[in-house]
């Protein structure tokens, strides 16, 4: 079974704390997504990560590649209570064409 | 990207009976897909919609539990049959935002089974 191990599980952290949300797999991908699901909705990309090593910003938030494609992080700095929600990766493992999610990472930031 | 529809948004439904999900796309697409999400979980994809064709359907998902309509290359619905407490999940639609590059969802039904 190819899975996409998210950790950790569950973050709860004071408004203004940076955090990093980890995505790994033993499996290789051409490219991984990562979404953001809010209550009561569907999730919504935040961004493609296509190749190693690449690091892509987006306002407070940093997504990085690893080298190999097998991992990739999402960095938050100084986060704020909209930051609140469910933090999935997503991508198709190289020699499938199953489109797979994360674990997932539910994220809380306390005002 | 694609703006998708889904309705209804949420429902609380008697076991035994069954449920609807409609999906309405504002661009023609040519695969629509349908999601579960159970409580706290993840994603898991159910089948697969297309136009003209029957349902692709993914191990452990079957057609008589969960018929899947395509009518045309905007629209598609999901029918959960003979419900039971275990099927209270989200059910999402969802539609490629181009090759390697993810995917537009809609907005979800939150189902309850009682």
């Amino acid at each position: 079974t190819q899975l996409l191990e998210q950790s950790p599980q569950f973050l709860s952290i004071q408004e203004g704390e940076n955090l990093t949300v980890y995505c790994n797999s033993s499996s290789v991908f051409s490219s991984l997504q990562w979404y953001r699901q809010e209550p009561g909705e569907g999730p919504v990309l935040l961004v493609t990560v296509v190749t190693g090593g690449e690091v892509k910003k987006l306002k407070r938030l940093t997504f990085q590649f690893g080298d190999a494609r097998k991992d990739s992080s999402l960095h938050i700095t100084a986060a704020q209570p909209g930051d609140t929600g469910l933090y999935l990766c997503a991508g198709i493992p190289s020699g499938t064409y199953k489109y797979i999610f994360g674990t997932g990472t539910r994220l809380k930031v306390l005002a | 990207s694609a703006v998708i529809s889904q309705k209804p948004s949420r429902d609380i439904c008697q076991r035994g009976t069954s449920l609807t999900i409609q999906c309405q796309v504002d661009s023609q697409v040519t695969m629509m897909f349908w999601y579960r999400q159970q409580p706290r979980q993840s994603l898991t994809l159910i089948a697969t919609a297309n136009q003209g064709s029957e349902a692709t359907y993914e191990s452990g998902f079957v057609i008589d539990k969960f018929p899947i309509s395509r009518p045309n290359l905007t629209f598609s619905t999901l029918t959960v049959s003979n419900m039971s407490p275990e099927d209270s999940s989200i059910y999402l639609c969802s539609v490629g935002a181009g090759t390697g590059y993810g995917y537009t969802f809609g907005s979800g039904t939150r189902l309850t089974v009682v």
